[in-house]
C-alpha cells in the first residue's frame, strides 16, 4: 500500500520559475528520500533527509521535514525543462525490512 | 563503475507463464531489492536481499520470490503470471548507511 500522498498530483510552470510539491506520509520514519523518474525508467536518487532533521538543501533543491505533521516539501528553485519528470518522495521507516514507501508521485512540466 | 543493471529491459509473456527478471547491484554492494511499479503509481516493495539472505518481504503473493547469488546478482521470479502483474520491475542497490537507493532502469514486463 502507498505511505501516503504527494500534491499536487500535476504541476506545470514555466522555466525559471520555482516548483514545490508536498508529501505526506502516516507512520514514523527514520528517513525521507526524494526521487526523480523521467519517462518511466529508473529512479534517481535527488536528497534524504533524516527524521532529526528539518531542512536540508543540495544545488536548487531545498527539502524540508515537519515528523509533528508527518509532511514534507520539495522545492525546485530557477526551474529547467529538463526538470520536466514525476518526483516521488520514499519514506523508510528503519531496519530495511519493509523496503522503501512511496507516494504517488507528481508530475512536473516545465513549460519553455 | 557500472550501475545497477537489469536484463531484460522489456518483456512479454502470456497469462499462466513464468518470467525470471535479473539484476547486478553496482560492484561492491551486498542488497539488492525489488520494487513494482504499476503505471500511473509509485513503486511498491517487493522483497529486500542482503548478503544472500532475505531480509524483508512486501505484500506480494507466493508467486513472486527471489533469490541472491554468491556475487550479489539476483533473480525475481513470478509464476501463473496474471495480466495485473504487468508493471516495471526495478531493482534497487542500496548505498553507505545513508540509506539512499540507486535504481535500474528497470524491465517493463507485459502480460497478454
Amino acid at each position: 500500500s502507498q505511505q501516503g500522498e504527494e500534491d499536487p498530483q500535476a504541476l506545470s510552470i514555466q522555466e525559471g520559475e520555482n516548483a514545490t510539491m508536498n508529501c505526506s506520509y502516516k507512520t514514523s520514519i527514520n528517513n525521507l528520500q526524494w526521487y526523480r523518474q523521467n519517462s518511466g525508467r529508473g529512479l534517481v536518487h535527488l536528497i534524504l533527509i533524516r527524521s532529526n532533521e528539518r531542512e536540508k538543501h543540495s544545488g536548487r533543491l531545498r527539502v524540508t521535514l515537519d515528523t509533528s505533521k508527518k509532511s514534507s516539501s520539495l522545492l525546485i528553485t530557477a526551474s529547467r525543462a529538463a526538470d520536466t519528470a514525476s518526483y516521488f518522495c520514499a519514506t523508510d521507516s528503519g531496519g530495511g525490512a519493509d523496503g522503501l514507501t512511496f507516494g504517488k508521485g507528481t508530475h512536473l512540466i516545465i513549460q519553455p | 563503475d557500472a550501475g545497477v543493471t537489469q536484463s531484460p529491459t522489456h518483456l512479454i509473456k502470456t497469462r499462466g507463464q513464468h518470467v525470471t527478471l535479473r539484476c547486478s547491484p553496482i560492484s561492491g554492494h551486498k542488497s539488492v531489492s525489488w520494487y513494482q511499479q504499476v503505471l500511473g503509481q509509485g513503486p511498491q516493495f517487493i522483497f529486500q536481499y542482503y548478503e544472500k539472505e532475505e531480509r524483508g518481504r512486501g505484500n506480494f503473493p507466493d508467486r513472486f520470490s527471489a533469490r541472491q547469488f554468491p556475487n550479489y546478482s539476483s533473480e525475481l521470479n513470478v509464476n501463473a503470471l496474471l495480466l495485473g502483474d504487468s508493471a516495471l520491475y526495478l531493482c534497487a542497490s542500496l548505498w553507505g548507511r545513508e540509506g539512499g537507493y540507486t535504481f535500474g532502469s528497470g524491465t517493463r514486463l507485459t502480460v497478454v
